[in-house]
């Protein structure tokens, strides 16, 4: 069964720094794409962040461009999101998602989600 | 505010039928890429239901169906149940932003 689960979310105080994990197991983690989701408190799914499937290739959501870096460690099927200069809109639940494509495709499956709380 | 536009809520009566607009522009759906469906309960992960447009995920039961026409997408749920209960996202590509990107999301209630 393919998996992904994600790790590493708590609270943080504004301007921090944290990362999340996502280990994925069921399925050849090299072959695909990983994403980033979030959902704020109240609020509908936001796209994050992609990579390639051999990591040489990032994209960013323009909120969180030059703030949040994704990367992937195929040798251990884990999926990261290094969140700094945090502010309270980034409060979320961010879930973990394998991509089929890069461009233009779905996210199946998804991780139940982290929750990352920004707050003094 | 979403790139793509979904309504707010939605409900129907079990054994009714229901649809979900998503409405985008010539850069994202109108450009010709595919849209995709998911349903999300509170506190649990995101399911896939439909992907490229039309196409039901295995398992998902065929009261469920999907079309885009030009700038827009809709999902059809039809003899509701009251386990449909949910929110649903359309997921699209946007060329002008190079991401992918969701709608607002749609709460179905069923009555």
């Amino acid at each position: 069964e393919m998996q992904v689960v994600e790790s590493g979310g708590g609270l943080v105080q504004p301007g921090g720094s944290l990362r999340l994990s996502c280990s994925a197991s069921g399925f050849t983690f090299s072959n695909y794409p990983m994403h980033w989701v979030r959902q704020a408190p109240g609020k509908g799914l936001q796209y994050v962040s992609t990579v390639s499937s051999n990591g040489g290739s990032t994209y960013y959501a323009g909120s969180v461009k030059g703030r949040f870096t994704i990367s992937r460690d195929n040798s251990k099927n884990m999926l990261y999101l290094q969140m700094t200069s945090l502010r309270a809109e980034d409060t979320a639940v961010y879930y973990c998602a394998l991509g089929g494509t890069i461009i233009g495709g779905w996210f199946d499956p998804w991780g139940r989600g982290t929750l990352v709380t920004v707050s003094s | 505010q979403s790139v793509l536009t979904q309504p707010p809520s939605v409900s129907g009566a079990p054994g009714q039928r229901v649809t979900i607009s998503c409405t985008g522009s010539s850069s994202n759906i109108g450009a010709g890429y595919d849209v995709h469906w998911y349903q999300h309960l509170p506190g649990t992960a995101p399911k896939l239901l439909i992907y490229r447009n039309s196409n039901r995920q295995p398992g998902v039961p065929d009261r469920f169906s999907a079309s885009k026409s030009g700038t827009s997408a809709s999902l059809a749920i039809s003899r509701l149940q009251p386990e449909d209960e949910a929110d649903y996202y359309c997921q699209s590509y946007d060329s002008s932003l190079s991401v992918s990107v969701f709608g607002g999301g749609t709460k179905l209630t069923v009555l």
